[in-house]
């Protein structure tokens, strides 16, 4: 079946440390992005991607970074720049235009 | 910049009752997109019903149906029937062109008790 896989889906990170978190999808959509979730609060846009090798901030950008090498495969790596990192992180997908976002299942990022 | 105001934090209903969820938007748009979706305590984000707003007729699908007010720019969530299943978060959810500049709120956490 299509979907999108995210992992791990619970890390943990120490003071000073850049972490990764992957999403990988298999739906062929050209559009993939990465969302962040607080408690009380809905989703914020971190970074998007429309196509390979190019991608745009969000509202909320500040101490992430993102890669698009493949279509499949829209890493997100949390920096130590990120001082507030604790949440849970969406990653979705669609194709061009305004079809439905397909969501993952997220990743709960805590500090240590 | 468009918002997205959900006004009820939480919310509970019987099972088998009906249950309305509320959502106001703000935008100086004409045509756009609204969409409901439900997070479950697994926390996947599933949708639950979209609304083209150049669509007078309010989008229904099975037990979920809206109330699409353009000019009071209000787009509430009605349940019917609700189930066990039904307990989630819900959020309202507003798209310009594209989902890069889709906006949610806050969520509605809806408890639905036997």
């Amino acid at each position: 079946d299509g979907g999108i896989t995210q992992s791990p889906k619970y890390l943990f990170r120490k003071e000073g440390q850049n972490v990764t978190l992957s999403c990988e999808q298999n739906l062929n959509h050209d559009a993939m992005y990465w969302y962040r979730q607080d408690p009380g609060q809905g989703l914020r846009l971190i970074y998007y991607s429309q196509i390979v090798n190019d991608f745009q901030k969000g509202d909320i950008a500040e101490g992430y970074s993102v890669s698009r090498e493949k279509k499949e495969s829209f890493p997100l790596t949390v920096t130590s720049a990120q001082k507030n990192p604790t949440a849970f992180y969406l990653c979705a997908s669609d194709r061009e235009g305004n079809q439905p976002q397909h969501f993952g299942d997220g990743t709960r990022l805590s500090i240590l | 910049a468009q918002t997205v105001t959900q006004s009820q934090p939480e919310m509970s209903v019987q099972e088998a009752e009906t249950v309305t969820l509320s959502c106001t938007y703000d935008t100086s748009e004409s045509n756009y997109y609204l969409f409901w979706y439900k997070q479950p305590p697994s926390r996947q984000m599933i949708l639950v019903i979209r609304q083209e707003a150049y669509k007078q007729q309010n989008a229904t699908e099975n037990r979920f149906s809206v109330n699409f007010q353009k000019a009071a720019k209000s787009f509430s969530l009605k349940i019917s029937d609700s189930q066990l299943g039904d307990t989630a978060m819900y959020f309202c959810a507003f798209m310009k062109h594209k989902m890069s500049d889709m906006r949610f709120g806050a969520g509605t956490r809806l408890t639905v008790k036997p």
